[in-house]
């Protein structure tokens, strides 16, 4: 069974420049959800999204992020503009089991921001 | 808010040798906890899962223990391995959906 794939794997870009991840879940994971990592620290939950619907965003700066997961699959993390304080890595992550809720990450995207 | 605190920020051991890593939280009403393991510039690797009702997990040298009412567990590593060496990432959940997690414990396990 695949994993969770996402693309790219590393990116850089100016700063004030938009840049867009994008994540492909576990087949039949209905859950998605984006965290962001900064470097010495565990990863921070950004959206979940069920299905299409983004259920939980509160944690997105929604000024300059946005996402979207269209027909409840593949989702897209965008960054517009860009800043120097937002170089990280952005990982995806989705579960199945609407009991355990257990969690399969991705291997991220490498964002640097010059 | 949930606080994930993991002891100690890093951890250097000889091979054979067993280990524990420690995770404690702040709110004890937890849904589920997770330990993860992440490599040098890679994602996320789910190691064991303890739903709420569970004392422990157990995955072939791994073993994690749940003690809720203390907010603490326990991740233990018997007979370590130079390929273990990793970050291992405890994380809490506390409805079952977004994961808090801790920074980490870094392990070297020298041949």
């Amino acid at each position: 069974e695949a994993g969770v794939v996402q693309s790219p794997r590393y990116k850089i870009i100016e700063k004030k420049q938009p840049v867009a991840f994008w994540c492909n879940p576990i087949s039949g994971h209905n859950t998605l959800y984006w965290y962001l990592q900064n470097l010495g620290q565990g990863p921070e939950l950004l959206i979940r999204y069920e299905n299409e619907e983004a259920v939980d965003d509160s944690q997105l700066p929604k000024d300059r992020f946005s996402a979207e997961r269209l027909k409840g699959v593949d989702s897209t993390l965008k960054i517009q503009p860009a800043e120097l304080g937002d170089s990280a890595v952005y990982l995806c992550a989705s579960s199945l089991d609407p009991g355990s809720h257990e969690q399969y990450f991705g291997p991220g995207t490498r964002l640097t921001v010059t | 808010k949930q606080e994930v605190t993991q002891i100690p920020a890093a951890l250097s051991v000889p091979e054979g040798e067993n280990l524990v890593l420690n995770c404690s939280f702040t709110d004890s009403a937890i849904y589920n906890l997770q330990w993860f393991r992440q490599d040098p510039g890679k994602g996320l690797t789910s190691l064991l899962l303890i739903q709420s009702s569970q004392r422990e997990q157990t995955s072939g040298r791994l073993n994690a223990s749940l003690d809720k009412s203390s907010g603490r567990s326990t991740l233990y590593i018997a007979a370590s391995q130079p390929g273990d060496s990793a970050t291992y990432l405890c994380a809490v959940s506390n409805s079952g959906y977004a994961l808090n997690f801790g920074k980490g414990t870094s392990l070297l396990v020298t041949p």
